[in-house]
């Protein structure tokens, strides 16, 4: 139980288009997502925090404009990088915790490149 | 301000060989410490975690680590490491007592020669 899945799993897309990435909890609710990123050799740095029905929180330095943020439902949030650059280029992770538990499940991650 | 921080970025051992990552937390009140896994292509996985409680916890695939609030540390171990272990492992903290976005150490590339 607890899998959360991404889609898709990498995407290559030219600089200036948007791109959306879906995070979906497969066998559970989930009402509160988060969104990582992770560049290249470095950790993950939470980006934002998604809830479902309202806003989402983003974290400092992020772009809410920029990194679009959509919970619509139990089991689905998505995230759309805008006017995409070779700098966004980068790992997007999503977690889910389930049942209010503090384990986080994760997304298998979607690797973006932008040329 | 909260963060995670491991000491080791790249381990390199011979299998049998014992592991300790170090991993050191700051966080202003109680936490929530996780170490996770990920193996190559995979998603990350939870090892272990610590809320409250016996400071030694043990996690999946013979690892432990021992809480140690003094130090302000959660070390992970491994008594004998198998090629198999290979990958990357994070240490991660959150505040305690909710479901809460995790703030990650930078991680810890293992290496087991065979």
């Amino acid at each position: 139980g607890a899998v959360v899945s991404q889609h898709p799993s990498w995407v290559i897309c030219k600089s200036g288009t948007s791109v959306k990435i879906e995070c979906r909890s497969l066998d559970f609710q989930a009402t509160t997502m988060f969104w990582y990123r992770q560049f290249p050799k470095q950790s993950l740095m939470l980006m934002a925090t998604s809830n479902e029905g309202s806003k989402a929180t983003y974290e400092q330095g992020v772009e809410k404009d920029k990194f679009l943020i959509n919970h619509a439902s139990l089991t689905l949030s998505t995230l759309t990088v805008t006017s995409a650059h070779p700098e966004d280029s980068s790992f997007y992770i999503c977690s889910a915790h389930s049942g209010g538990r503090a384990e986080a499940f994760f997304g298998q991650g979607t690797r973006l490149t932008v040329v | 301000a909260q963060s995670v921080s491991q000491h080791n970025h790249h381990v390199i051992l011979s299998e049998a060989a014992s592991l300790e990552l170090g991993c050191n937390y700051s966080y202003g009140g109680t936490v929530n410490l996780f170490w996770y896994v990920q193996y190559p292509g995979q998603h990350l996985q939870l090892l272990l975690k610590y809320f409250s409680g016996d400071p030694l916890v043990k996690g999946i695939k013979g690892f432990e680590a021992e809480f140690i609030k003094s130090k302000f540390s959660f070390n992970l171990r491994k008594p004998s490491v198998q090629w198999s272990d290979t990958a990357e492992y994070f240490c991660a903290g959150g505040p305690g007592g909710g479901a809460d976005g995790l703030t990650f150490g930078k991680g810890t590339h293992l290496i087991i020669q065979p």
